[in-house]
C-alpha cells in the first residue's frame, strides 16, 4: 500500500537559516508527489508538484526515486513560512491522494 | 469568484443525529473528495467521486455517506454510525486527465458532537 511519511511533527528554525522538511514515500510505481501548505486560518493550498520542477516562494523539492524521498527545501527561511506542511502522493492512474501526517514549521525571528 | 464553498463553517451535532456537510464548486472540476483532518493524523480520505452519480469509498468511509447528483455538489452525511465524528472536514476538487494539477480545497467544516 502506498504510504507517505513525514518524520518530523514539529520543526523550528531561525529566520535566515536553511530549512528542510522531510518526506519519504512507499510506492512501487511512478508516483506523482506534491507539497501542500496550510497557513494559519487559511485553507490548504498546493505549494508545488514534482512534475513541474518549479520553485515556489523559494521552496524546491526534488524527487529521489532511489531514496523514495521528496524533501522540501528552502535556503533562507522567512517568518511568513511558518505553517503546516503536508507531503502527498498520488498513484498513477488513481484518483486517491495520500497525505503524510504533516510537519508544523515555525520560523523564529 | 471561482472556488469551493463549504458550509457551514461550524456544526454541532447531538449524539445519534445525522448531519450533512455541504460542498459546492464552480470550477467545473470533474472529481470531488472528502477528507477528514485530525490533529497528528494528517488528512484521511473518506469518499471521492470522479463523475456524477458515481463515488468510491476512501480509507475511512464507515459511518459516512455521500451523493453526487450534480457536478458542482458533493454533500457528505455523517451518520450516527460514525463513532468519533468530531473533526475538521475538508472538501476538495480537481480536473481529471491531462497534467496532474493539484487539488483545490475548501475552507473546511468543523464538526463537534455535543
Amino acid at each position: 500500500a502506498q504510504r507517505v511519511t513525514q518524520p518530523e511533527k514539529l520543526l523550528s528554525v531561525f529566520k535566515g537559516a536553511p530549512v528542510e522538511l522531510k518526506c519519504n514515500y512507499s510506492y512501487s510505481g511512478s508516483p506523482e508527489l506534491f507539497w501542500y501548505v496550510q497557513y494559519s486560518r487559511q485553507r490548504l493550498q498546493l505549494l508545488l508538484r514534482h512534475i513541474s520542477r518549479e520553485s515556489i516562494k523559494g521552496f524546491t523539492a526534488d524527487l529521489n526515486k532511489g531514496e523514495t524521498s521528496f524533501h522540501l527545501k528552502k535556503p533562507f527561511a522567512q517568518e511568513e513560512d511558518s505553517a503546516m506542511y503536508y507531503c502527498a502522493l498520488q498513484q498513477g492512474g488513481s484518483e486517491k491522494l495520500v497525505f503524510g501526517k504533516g510537519t508544523k514549521l515555525t520560523v523564529n525571528p | 469568484d471561482g472556488g469551493i464553498t463549504q458550509s457551514p463553517k461550524y456544526l454541532f451535532r447531538k449524539e445519534g443525529q445525522n448531519v450533512t456537510l455541504s460542498c459546492e464548486q464552480n470550477l467545473n472540476h470533474d472529481a470531488m473528495y472528502w477528507y477528514r483532518q485530525d490533529p497528528g493524523q494528517g488528512l484521511r480520505l473518506i469518499y471521492y467521486s470522479q463523475i456524477v452519480n458515481d463515488f468510491q469509498k476512501g480509507d475511512i468511509a464507515e459511518g459516512y455517506s455521500v451523493s453526487r447528483e450534480k457536478k458542482e455538489s458533493f454533500p457528505l452525511t455523517v451518520t450516527s454510525a460514525q463513532k468519533n465524528p468530531t473533526a475538521f472536514y475538508l472538501c476538495a476538487s480537481r480536473s481529471v486527465g491531462g497534467i496532474p494539477y493539484g487539488y483545490t480545497f475548501g475552507s473546511g467544516t468543523r464538526l463537534t458532537v455535543v
